[in-house]
């Protein structure tokens, strides 16, 4: 059974505009969070993480949200720029050793 | 720094032959892990190691053992191929647990026929 889910397969957004990624999880006790990208043919590259004593995160254009009561997270991208285009992994673990991942979602930034 | 280093990048094997994957990280850095990635399913842990002489089990150990001789590698051994290890191979290493940033290689993509 999926731990962590991105429910939304892929997601367009203009240029300039926001992206905002979501990724939902079962296990309450989880308590670090990473998000990644991946582009096509390359490995993942960490993009920013957040552990359980914050609810927010901010990285230069990143920015991720944790709610630990909802079990959701979410990843914003503000503004979007068409190098943004890419497959967006979060992934979750209780110890720090074990991360469990998401699907992904596809991202595409319209010029 | 090379950073995350995989060999191969490609494979086919026949079903029933044995192949190991190796990684090597120049990060100076304490954890390894080994992922799986096929359609639709994210990225699965196979297997991880804490440091140099351990390894622990991740989500999808099965068909799969590991050792971790050297702090810098870390080798992923298949010693009877399946049709269902057919995946796209990554291997990561951190400097430690918790939110600590893992640097990925660029992937083996391994078909067994």
């Amino acid at each position: 059974d999926q731990q962590v889910k991105q429910n939304s397969p892929s997601l367009s957004v203009q240029e300039g505009r926001i992206s905002i990624l979501n990724c939902d999880y079962t296990n309450s006790m989880f308590d670090y969070f990473l998000w990644y990208k991946k582009y096509p043919a390359e490995g993942p590259t960490f993009l920013i993480s957040i552990s359980s004593i914050k609810d927010k995160n901010e990285d230069g254009r990143f920015t991720v949200f944790l709610n630990k009561s909802a079990k959701h997270l979410s990843l914003h991208i503000v503004p979007s720029q068409p190098g943004d285009s890419a497959v967006y992994f979060c992934a979750a673990s209780d110890t720090g050793n074990q991360f469990y991942f998401g699907t992904g979602t596809s991202l595409t930034v319209i010029p | 720094n090379a950073g995350v280093t995989q060999t191969p990048k490609f494979r086919v094997l026949k079903t029933g032959q044995s192949m190991t994957l190796l990684c090597a990280q120049d990060m100076n850095h304490e954890y390894m892990y080994w992922y799986r990635q096929d359609p639709g399913m994210g990225l699965r842990l196979i297997h991880y190691s804490v440091g140099e002489g351990t390894t622990a089990k991740g989500e999808v150990p099965d068909g799969y053992n590991v050792s971790r001789l050297k702090k810098q590698n870390f080798l992923l051994g298949l010693e009877s191929a399946a049709p269902s290890q057919t995946s796209v191979y990554f291997c990561a290493s951190s400097y430690g647990g918790g939110a600590a940033e893992q640097f990925f290689g660029p992937g083996t993509r391994l078909t067994v026929l």
